[in-house]
C-alpha cells in the first residue's frame, strides 16, 4: 500500500536547522508531487511547500522562502525538508504528503499522509 | 496573497444535525478548493477536491458547494465520528489552508 515513513523526532536550539526525511512506498515515486504542511500545537495547518521528485522543481510559501530547502533522492524514493535559523515558534508537527494528482496534471490536493515529525526548538 | 477565512470558527451539534460550515476566499479561485477533516493524533483526511467532489470512501452525508468565492461544506445527519476539525485549502495559488472550524458535541 501507498505509505509515507517520516525520521524521528528532534529537538533543536534556536537558529539552527533541522533536515526531515520522508520515504515514499507501495507507488512509483517520480510520479506524484510531496507538500510538506506543519501544525504548530494548538494551531491550525500550515502549507510550506511542494516539490515534483520528477524533476525536483520546488515552490515554497512566501513566509518559509530563504530559510526552506526540499530535496529528493530518486535512488531511495525519500524527500526531504531542511528548515533552517529554526525559532521557537516553528516548534511544530511536520508532515509530508502526497498530492492526489500525477506529476504531468497541475497539483491539486493533498491525499495520503506521512505521520508526523515533531520538532521542539528549545533553548 | 490570497486569504482564506472560515465561519463559524467553532460549533456545538448534535447527532443527526446538519452542520454547514463555509469558507471565503478574498479573490477568485475558480472551483480551486479542498476539504479536510482533522481528528486529533490523527493525520488530515481529504474529502471533497475541486469544491465539489467527494474523495472515495467518503460518506455521502458530506457535500461541498461553490457560490463566487463562497465555499460551503455541508454534513448531513451527523455521526458520532464526524466530531473533528475541518479545513478548506485553496490550490488556485499556493496551497494555503483556512484557520479550521471545530465541530464538537453539544
Amino acid at each position: 500500500q501507498v505509505q509515507l515513513v517520516q525520521s524521528g523526532a528532534e529537538v533543536k536550539k534556536p537558529g539552527a536547522s533541522v533536515k526531515i526525511s520522508c520515504k515514499a512506498s507501495g507507488y512509483t515515486f517520480t510520479t506524484y508531487y510531496i507538500h510538506w504542511v506543519r501544525q504548530a500545537p494548538g494551531q491550525g495547518l500550515e502549507w510550506m511547500g511542494i516539490i515534483n521528485p520528477s524533476g525536483g522543481t520546488t515552490t515554497y510559501a512566501q513566509k518559509f522562502q530563504g530559510r526552506i530547502t526540499m530535496t529528493r533522492d530518486t535512488s531511495t524514493s525519500t524527500v526531504y525538508m531542511e528548515l533552517s535559523s529554526l525559532r521557537l515558534e516553528d516548534t511544530a508537527v511536520y508532515s509530508c504528503a502526497r498530492d492526489r494528482v500525477t506529476t504531468v496534471a497541475n497539483p491539486d490536493a493533498l491525499d495520503i499522509w506521512g505521520r508526523g515529525t515533531m520538532v521542539t526548538v528549545s533553548s | 496573497d490570497i486569504q482564506m477565512t472560515q465561519s463559524p470558527s467553532s460549533l456545538s451539534a448534535s447527532v443527526g444535525d446538519r452542520v454547514i460550515i463555509t469558507c471565503r476566499a478574498s479573490q477568485s479561485i475558480s472551483s480551486n478548493l479542498n476539504w479536510y477533516q482533522e481528528k486529533p493524533g490523527k493525520a488530515p483526511k481529504l474529502l471533497i477536491h475541486a469544491a465539489s467532489s467527494l474523495e472515495s470512501g467518503v460518506p455521502s452525508r458530506f457535500s461541498g458547494s461553490r457560490s463566487g468565492t463562497d465555499f460551503t461544506l455541508t454534513i448531513n445527519s451527523l455521526q458520532p465520528e464526524d466530531f473533528a476539525t475541518y479545513y478548506c485549502q485553496q490550490s488556485y495559488t499556493d496551497f494555503a489552508f483556512g484557520p479550521g472550524t471545530k465541530v464538537d458535541i453539544k
